[in-house]
């Protein structure tokens, strides 16, 4: 049972255009989500993150988009750059006792940059 | 301010033993959560500790466990190891509700 489903295991964009990375979820008690991105042999950085009340948050060339009627999100990253080439997660938590420090992950994509 | 830290980085181990992981939250950080990694299965969450309490579990197997100490420093622990453990075992430590940051993690071999 995958919540969290990221259906594109990789994207190719050359250098200076847009990327956008998809996410889709099915669980409409999700109520926070989050970008991750990962180098080989590291841990995932966190990258930007929105709240189910929003429906877009900006922070420097990232912008995540939420349609919750879609369950759907977004990651866009403008311009693209070289050293943005690497395995993208995006991720969904929700409030509760019960779901405190829990992540659901999707199985990421591999977002490579041209130059 | 120092990131999440993860010891041993690197780890090989047999069938049958067991093993115990180190990770040292982000000062101020009280909640430490620990996810395994697997080609096939991703990111599994494990369990997260606050205040030296487990507060949620993963659906992982019992020979699965963790602590948490009073300087929120945290250890999980895999007990007879199984072939299909060998992962990249990592701990994330938050402040604000899970907007988690993660340490470098642990590879884990079991031979």
């Amino acid at each position: 049972d995958q919540q969290v489903k990221q259906n594109s295991p990789s994207l190719s964009v050359q250098e200076g255009r847009i990327s956008i990375l998809n996410c889709d979820y099915t669980n409409s008690m999700f109520d926070y989500f989050l970008w991750y991105k990962k180098y080989p042999a590291e841990g995932p950085t966190f990258l930007i993150s929105i709240s189910s009340i929003k429906d877009k948050n900006e922070d420097g060339r990232f912008t995540v988009f939420l349609n919750k009627s879609a369950k759907h999100l977004s990651l866009h990253i403008v311009p693209s750059q070289p050293g943005d080439s690497a395995v993208y997660f995006c991720a969904a938590s929700k409030h509760g006792s019960g779901n405190t420090g829990k992540l659901i992950f999707g199985q990421g994509t591999t977002l490579q940059v041209k130059p | 301010k120092a990131g999440v830290t993860q010891t041993p980085r690197y780890l090989i181990k047999t069938r049958g033993q067991q093993v115990t992981l180190s990770c040292s939250p982000i000062s101020g950080h009280r909640s430490v959560s620990w996810y395994q990694q697997t080609p096939g299965q991703g990111l599994q969450f494990l369990f997260e500790y606050f205040s030296e309490t487990q507060r949620n579990k993963g659906n992982f197997p019992g020979r699965f466990s963790g602590r948490q100490f009073s300087n929120s420093r945290s250890e999980m622990n895999v007990s007879t190891l199984e072939l299909g453990d060998s992962a990249l075992y990592l701990c994330a430590s938050s402040l604000v509700h899970n907007e988690q940051f993660f340490g470098p993690g642990t590879r884990l071999t079991v031979l």
